[in-house]
């Protein structure tokens, strides 16, 4: 497994302001995920960042949203930008080992709350 | 479209007894199918998976799942259930063909009561 760090652990904002979520790997890896769970719900991938490439979206999020940074194999950031209640969620940074067969190993979440 | 369904949002277990969490997929061809345990205010844990092979999987804290090609379902099971196994379990898929993207069901709440 990876141990997995995220900063902040949980923040309340203001509407139209911006929080960069930072996740910290204990190892390298190639590939990175950011999930978003909203309340009482399954999570949904924003989007895969691989170091030294574009981060690769899903539909319906887009970047100027969800700017993402992959500056080295073991860290990555995930900034909400012009936030608005909608935001609120839990997002959750995620790996997935080149050796391995396809299992993620998951932050703990950040718990994003939008007034 | 890619798919997970896991039609119980609720499973009551009394400790003790057995437990079954079910799900089903819909993906074409022969995915990687898995099983993820949250517990209240953690991220999320893997507990076991189906790659090929032996259709019964073991994985962490004495769970187990049974991969079923023909009814596309990876229900987890255990024997005998703990009241700390009281957790939201969510079942996921991912296509062999492509990289990363998991697909997860909404989530089953287990709860288990002494």
């Amino acid at each position: 497994s990876a141990v997995i760090s995220q900063k902040p652990s949980r923040d309340i904002c203001q509407r139209g302001t911006s929080l960069t979520i930072q996740c910290q790997v204990d190892s390298q890896v190639t590939m990175m995920f950011w999930y978003r769970q909203q309340p009482g719900q399954s999570l949904t991938l924003i989007a895969t960042a691989n170091q030294g490439s574009e981060a690769t979206y899903e539909s319906g999020f887009v970047i100027d949203k969800f700017p993402i940074s992959r500056p080295n194999l073991t860290f990555s950031t995930l900034t909400v930008s012009n936030m608005s209640p909608e935001d609120s969620s839990i997002y959750l940074c995620s790996v997935e080992r080149s050796s391995g067969v396809g299992e993620q190993f998951f932050g703990p979440g950040t718990r994003l709350t939008v007034l | 479209a890619q798919s997970v369904a896991q039609p119980e949002d609720q499973v009551n277990v009394a400790e003790g007894n057995p437990l079954t969490v079910k799900c089903t997929y819909s993906v074409s061809g022969n995915p990687y199918l898995f099983w993820y345990v949250q517990y209240p205010n953690r991220g999320l844990q893997f507990l076991l998976k189906y790659i090929t092979g032996d259709n019964l999987v073991k994985g962490s804290y004495g769970f187990e799942a049974e991969f079923n090609k023909s009814q596309t379902s990876f229900h987890l099971k255990k024997p005998s259930a703990l009241v700390s196994d009281s957790a939201l379990y969510f079942c996921a898929v991912r296509d062999r063909g492509s990289q990363g993207n998991l697909i997860f069901g909404k989530g089953t709440k287990l709860s288990v009561k002494p």
